[in-house]
């Protein structure tokens, strides 16, 4: 299985920049990343996805090394509702595209 | 458009009772999946479907059974429950065929079992 690598906790305060990294090394040449995160009590909720390019949306940004081997999620502003596991996950392009998840890192935003 | 639909969101069974987690969703998504989350863990794939009549397992199978029938519903059974199976479960769809699409998940069903 697609294996993803990231700190267990991050602290960042408030209305500042936060960069979540992930490594992901054996990553294949056909594997999206894949990133959600889960509120307390919640399920998961998609935050952006990403091959080759860098990515934006509303959310998030999403910068993908030229290897592919690791990539940053990247909140631009944090506020107290961006609390939250942040997952960084390889959506395998073989089979049934399953996600497989690790444990995240939990981002504490202080006020 | 409601999405992921799950059903019960709390429920409480005795070792070795039986139950059923219903799954619903309205978007025509032919990928449906079955994970748990334990405290502090990630989510882990229990079964999951590419389609109404196909199913498979995932990681953790053992000790629930799964059948689709209808695209729409994905239900997730335990037999014989156990406390081991104490834990919050999450139905998920999507469409298929990239892995590029964007999974979509239920708000979790917890379950104890004592």
């Amino acid at each position: 299985d697609a294996k993803t690598t990231q700190p267990n906790s991050m602290e960042s305060n408030e209305e500042e920049p936060v960069h979540l990294p992930c490594n992901h090394s054996t990553i294949s040449g056909t594997d999206y990343i894949h990133w959600y995160r889960q509120l307390p009590s919640q399920g998961p909720e998609y935050v952006i996805h990403g091959l080759t390019s860098n990515v934006n949306n509303r959310m998030a940004s999403l910068a993908i090394a030229e290897d592919r081997k690791s990539s940053t999620l990247i909140l631009h502003r944090a506020t107290l509702r961006d609390a939250a596991v942040y997952y960084c996950i390889l959506s395998v392009s073989t089979g049934a595209n399953n996600l497989f998840f690790g444990t995240g890192t939990r981002l504490t935003v202080i006020p | 458009n409601a999405g992921v639909t799950q059903t019960p969101k709390f429920q409480v069974l005795k070792t070795g009772q039986s139950m059923t987690l219903q799954c619903a969703q309205d978007m025509n998504h032919e990928y449906m999946s079955w994970y748990r989350q334990d405290p502090g863990m990630g989510l882990r794939l229990i079964h999951y479907s590419v389609g109404a009549g196909i199913t498979d397992q995932g990681e953790v199978p053992n000790g629930y059974n799964v059948s689709r029938s209808t695209t729409e519903d994905f239900p997730l059974r335990l037999l014989s429950a156990a406390p081991s199976q104490t834990s919050v479960y999450f139905c998920a769809s999507r469409h298929p065929g990239n892995s590029g699409n964007t999974i979509y998940f239920g708000e979790g069903s917890w379950l104890t079992v004592v």
